[in-house]
């Protein structure tokens, strides 16, 4: 069955930073899909970023990025010169003929970013 | 074009109603999905409609149910309200149900009950 794991409840950021989100999955589909997204607190879902297992190249979209690591099953979302406004919720997602292409989500990670 | 649209936004019950919630999915797409969030679940499928039919559906009881007209938009429904209900229900669009189909969220509709 495939599983996500974010590891870091909470984080906290000091603007204009760096940071990275760390993902990890587990899947024995070859052909599947990963996903970011964002919730701030009004609540509304915004998807950010899109990787597919069969891309040689990491997803970039503006300030984000995705590390993929195929090899080691990981998906680390990475916000270059962090922002007040990137405080929110960030939860990754997958995708796959094993979950009946349904999406598999995350706990996600409570990120806070310092002025 | 226009995003995804839910309604209500908000919505306060008492236990034992019935509430029907409604999504409009954004122009073109086909599947839309429903989700329950919660402080203490977190974030869990409920069903995904595609052409009216359901593909998925997640674990949760009969009394949570839902349907997808010609138009693809989609209602879901839930009985005999109970307190554990209230959440934030969220609704999501796609073109499609493959690997590479994003999901696009929309506003939600938080439910109280009481």
């Amino acid at each position: 069955a495939q599983k996500i794991t974010q590891t870091q409840p909470g984080m906290f950021v000091q603007e204009k930073e760096a940071v990275t989100l760390d993902c990890t999955y587990d899947t024995s589909d070859p052909s599947y899909g990963l996903f970011w997204y964002k919730q701030p607190s009004s609540g509304e879902m915004i998807f950010l970023i899109y990787q597919g297992s069969y891309d040689q190249q990491n997803a970039t979209e503006g300030r984000y990025s995705l590390n993929f690591q195929k090899a080691r099953k990981s998906a680390n979302l990475v916000i270059s010169a962090s922002q007040l406004g990137d405080s929110a919720m960030y939860f990754c997602a997958m995708r796959g003929p094993d979950s009946n292409y349904q999406l598999i989500w995350g706990a996600g990670t409570k990120l806070i970013i310092k002025p | 074009k226009a995003g995804v649209t839910q309604t209500p936004r908000y919505l306060i019950k008492t236990r034992g109603q019935q509430v029907t919630l409604s999504c409009s999915p954004i122009s073109g797409h086909r599947s839309v999905s429903w989700y329950q969030q919660t402080p203490g679940q977190g974030l869990q499928f409920l069903f995904e409609y595609f052409s009216e039919t359901q593909r998925n559906k997640g674990n949760f009881p009969g009394r949570f149910s839902g349907r997808q007209f010609s138009n693809s938009r989609s209602e879901m429904n839930v009985s005999t309200l109970e307190l554990g209900d209230s959440a934030l229900y969220l609704c999501a669009s796609s073109h499609g149900t493959n690997t590479y189909n994003e999901q696009f969220f929309g506003p939600g509709t938080r439910l109280t009950v009481l």
